[in-house]
């Protein structure tokens, strides 16, 4: 079974250009979360679905952060347009609806913003 | 912020037991006490978890006190691949799945 996939590994953008960062989860898993880390600062919470509809985006840091699921099935994350500060590495995750469900972290994309 | 307070750093020799702390002094009757490692350039990834009972699996073992105020995370044979970061994670019992909250965790250094 495959884990969670995200795509690209790495991006290196030049402040003000817009990114889009892809996330799959593990096949039949309802709920899908991301999370950052930026350089020296835990991991942080951004939002978080169920199926296609935000539970709790209450982590997003400002309007520049788009996130979406459409069909409930992969998710993007959008930065438009980017800055300096939105350097780090952004995390997706995902689990079953069960309760207490584990959940499963993909490997991350590395963003660089010069 | 996270509700559980680790060392910053260990050391552990290969093939030894690792033990590594967590307190959480304020963790609530209806909170797990969970255990992540993020391996260098990877994600983080599920160790263990518990209520109040001890807890063991293929990965580790997980020792909460009594008072549940504070546990202990095991691997019993530490070897090069367990270096990492270890994170100690207070969360609410059948919470609908809300997020993890992340603290600083502690390093953890596997010696040859």
């Amino acid at each position: 079974e495959a884990g969670v996939t995200q795509f690209p590994s790495h991006s290196v953008i030049e402040k003000g250009q817009t990114v889009t960062l892809r996330c799959d989860p593990i096949s039949g898993h309802d709920n899908l979360y991301w999370y950052r880390r930026v350089m020296g600062k835990e991991i942080k919470f951004l939002l978080h679905f169920v199926k296609e509809s935000k539970q709790d985006e209450s982590g997003m840091p400002n309007n520049r952060f788009l996130a979406e699921r459409t069909g409930g099935t992969y998710s993007t994350l959008k930065v438009q347009p980017a800055e300096l500060e939105d350097s780090g590495v952004y995390f997706c995750a995902s689990s079953p609806l069960d309760r207490d469900a584990i959940q499963y972290f993909g490997a991350g994309t590395r963003l660089s913003v010069l | 912020d996270a509700k559980t307070t680790q060392p910053p750093s260990m050391d552990c020799a290969e093939g030894r037991a690792a033990n590594l702390p967590c307190n959480h002094s304020t963790i609530s009757g209806n909170e797990y006490v969970y255990w992540y490692r993020q391996i260098h350039s990877q994600g983080p990834q599920y160790i263990i978890h518990g209520l109040k009972n001890n807890e063991t699996n293929e990965m580790a073992s997980l020792i909460i006190t009594e008072d549940r105020k504070s546990s202990t995370l095991i691997l019993p044979h530490a070897t090069l691949r367990d270096t990492a970061v270890y994170y100690c994670i207070v969360r609410v019992r059948n919470s609908g799945n809300t997020p993890l909250v992340f603290g600083k965790g502690t390093r953890l250094s596997v010696i040859a």
